[in-house]
């Protein structure tokens, strides 16, 4: 199948909390996990991406993690701030070609 | 690098009417991508696109809708006899190869009174 499960659909935190996004995937030959932010009325931006010969990668307060074998991989924010709230997509290619995206994660950082 | 540009930004069409929406992709970037995106949705998969060649176009409607990226020009989306339904966001993405990261452009909001 070509869907791609994101979770949880809307999560709310605290300011300086840390929070998390899990995506999973069903074809197993995707090598390549983008995260992309979209904040109301924008467009989608690429803040973070994973490549399948590494199991974790970060950047500043944003790190992903992949398991290939169980097919998932997750978005880390830690010390959340309100510029932070935005919804958030996971994407996993297709055929090596094809952008799926997940439904979203709307993220809220409470002040 | 100007980046992913998307013409018009706004684009209102009576029903019936046609839409073309029109997408340059980033300097040294072949492979286009449409999306379409309704409001609190997600972005679905449209269409794939490199130059001169549809890839996959299994997102797309049957009918009336259609894509192409020339030799020379920007990449076209064209919707024909636009109906009510088809309202919402078209984001259009560009990377430099496949399985690279992609870069969308700002969208094109189409609205059919």
């Amino acid at each position: 199948g070509e869907n791609v499960e994101q979770h949880p659909s809307t999560l709310s935190v605290q300011e300086g909390d840390s929070a998390v996004i899990k995506c999973t995937y069903s074809d197993s030959a995707s090598n390549y996990f983008p995260w992309y932010k979209q904040e109301l009325g924008k467009r989608p931006q690429l803040i973070i991406d994973i490549r399948s010969n590494v199991g974790e990668k970060k950047d500043q307060r944003i790190a992903v993690t992949l398991n290939k074998t169980a097919k998932h991989f997750s978005l880390h924010i830690t010390e959340t701030q309100p510029e932070d709230s935005a919804v958030y997509f996971c994407a996993a290619p297709k055929q090596a070609h094809k952008y799926i995206f997940g439904t979203g994660t709307r993220l809220k950082v409470l002040a | 690098n100007a980046g992913v540009m998307q013409n018009p930004r706004h684009l209102v069409r009576r029903r019936g009417q046609e839409a073309r929406l029109r997408c340059s992709p980033m300097k040294g970037h072949s492979h286009v991508y449409w999306y379409r995106q309704l409001p609190e949705e997600g972005l679905k998969f449209m269409v794939y696109l490199q130059k001169e060649n549809i890839i996959d176009e299994s997102g797309m409607p049957k009918e009336r809708f259609s894509a192409e990226f020339p030799k020379e020009g920007p990449s076209i989306l064209r919707i024909q006899q636009v109906v009510r339904g088809d309202s919402a966001a078209y984001f259009c993405a560009s990377s430099m190869d496949r399985n690279t990261e992609a870069f969308f452009g700002q969208g094109t909001r189409l609205t059919v009174v």
